[in-house]
């Protein structure tokens, strides 16, 4: 079975400054994981993903995360925050252990204060 | 670029009633999926459809729901009897294959709200 942890269910952070959303993990398999955003009344989009190879992966509009199995964890940072950053933050993990499903994360609510 | 779309974006219906949500997955993927996301609370996992077959299913996928690819490019979700709980957004998601894990990319949604 799989999990993941989001501690910070809201994140208020003033503009241009560095954010850091927790993501942990748990699972008995390899995985996968993602971070997903979701704009007010809007559906989920891929920010980012980790699937093999380095452990640092970059993604749209500046977002990076960092993959660290021996914490098992997929933090996601962003150097300088705009206000259009403001949004909901998902962390996500899969696997191809017989099954293709996400496993989502209860989700950080970042605000960014002009 | 492909898109996931779905219609209605709302639907508003009464207890008891069936409803009937419609996707379009991209048209070069194989694997479809729903999901849904109660008010405040996470995604979650509901069924995963592979060949006209469902591959997995979560425990809240019970008997009042049903998938179906009823053409080459629709893939619906189907509650027979709607329940006040059944009030979501629900999502879906395609993806262009399996086995090494490929990106599943998500509709806008569907917000079902029962009355």
């Amino acid at each position: 079975a799989q999990s993941v942890t989001q501690l910070d269910s809201q994140v208020p952070v003033f503009e241009e400054a560095p954010v850091e959303l927790r993501c942990n993990y748990s699972s008995s398999v390899s995985v996968y994981l993602f971070w997903y955003v979701q704009y007010p009344n809007q559906g989920l989009q891929l920010l980012l993903k980790y699937l093999s190879g380095s452990t640092l992966v970059k993604g749209i509009n500046g977002f990076e995360a960092e993959f660290n199995k021996s914490q098992t964890s997929f933090h996601l940072r962003k150097p300088s925050v705009h206000i259009s950053d403001t949004a909901e933050y998902f962390c996500a993990v899969g696997s191809n252990f017989g099954n293709e499903k996400l496993t989502f994360g209860t989700g950080t609510r970042l605000t960014i204060i002009p | 670029e492909p898109e996931v779309t779905q219609t209605p974006s709302h639907q508003v219906t009464q207890m008891g009633q069936e409803v009937i949500l419609r996707c379009v997955p991209i048209s070069n993927h194989l694997y479809f999926y729903w999901y849904r996301q109660i008010l405040g609370q996470k995604v979650e996992f509901l069924v995963s459809f592979y060949n006209n077959e469902i591959s997995e299913k979560s425990e809240i996928f019970d008997d009042q729901f049903s998938v179906e690819r009823p053409d080459g490019s629709n893939f619906t979700l189907k509650i027979r009897s709607t329940k006040l709980e059944d009030s979501a957004m629900y999502f879906c998601a395609s993806s262009e294959r399996t086995g090494g894990f490929y990106e599943q990319y998500f509709g806008p949604g569907t917000r079902l709200t029962v009355t």
